[in-house]
């Protein structure tokens, strides 16, 4: 079955700089990959999606880019601030059910 | 407001019974999705539904089981049988099943 990795269980920044998080796959070519947002005790929200013919998306201070032939996709928070401390999913179709990776726990301090 | 609804939000049950969820939404959506999350871990399909009067298995659906009698209702019923059943469960929603997902406000079961 479909296995994703998201690079750090945990990840501390300064505030003001470029967060960056890793998420991989393998055993499957997923047409598109969703990033969530999820605070504590929370429903994850959802952010961007991004499909497999498009290589960035940027939505605000967020940006994402998608690399098929590395099974990756990063997931980019610019002039990053406190208020973007949480826990952030990616996720993907396979063809027969929706797989969610396990999370990095982003922390921008201040 | 629309939205997706859970309730309760705390749960408590004896080692045993069975217990149903609930999720509710007024989005219009056709497809519905129950997720379970422990902690430190990432989301886990059990059931999704695409319309009413059909749903598919996820990766964890022994059980578990689900009903879609209505467009805006997807209730979860967590029977005795499931041997690990404390966690937080989050029903979602999207208009169709490769869009974006709405999630509700989850229900945190714990079995005493």
């Amino acid at each position: 079955s479909q296995k994703i990795e998201q690079n750090s269980e945990a990840l501390n920044i300064q505030e003001g700089k470029t967060a960056t998080l890793t998420c991989n796959y393998t055993n499957y070519s997923p047409a598109y990959l969703q990033w969530y947002r999820q605070d504590p005790g929370r429903g994850p929200v959802f952010l961007l999606l991004i499909r497999e013919n498009e290589k960035e998306k940027r939505k605000e201070r967020l940006k994402v880019t998608f690399d098929t032939t590395l099974k990756q996709s990063l997931f980019h928070i610019t002039a990053s601030q406190p208020a973007d401390s949480a826990t952030y999913l990616c996720a993907l179709d396979d063809g027969q059910n929706f797989v969610f990776g396990p999370g990095t726990r982003l922390s921008v301090l201040p | 407001d629309g939205g997706i609804t859970q309730s309760p939000k705390y749960l408590f049950r004896k080692e045993g019974q069975n217990v149903t969820l609930s999720c509710e939404q007024n989005l219009n959506h056709d497809a519905m999705y129950w997720y379970r999350q422990d902690p430190g871990q990432g989301l886990r399909l059990i059931y999704y539904s695409q319309i009413v009067n059909d749903f598919q298995k996820g990766d964890i659906a022994e059980g578990y089981s689900v009903s879609r009698e209505k467009k805006e209702s997807f209730p979860l019923t967590v029977t005795s049988a499931q041997k690990n059943p404390t966690a937080f469960y989050l029903c979602a929603s999207s208009i169709l099943r490769n869009n974006e997902q709405f999630f509700g406000p989850g229900t945190r079961l714990t079995v005493l």
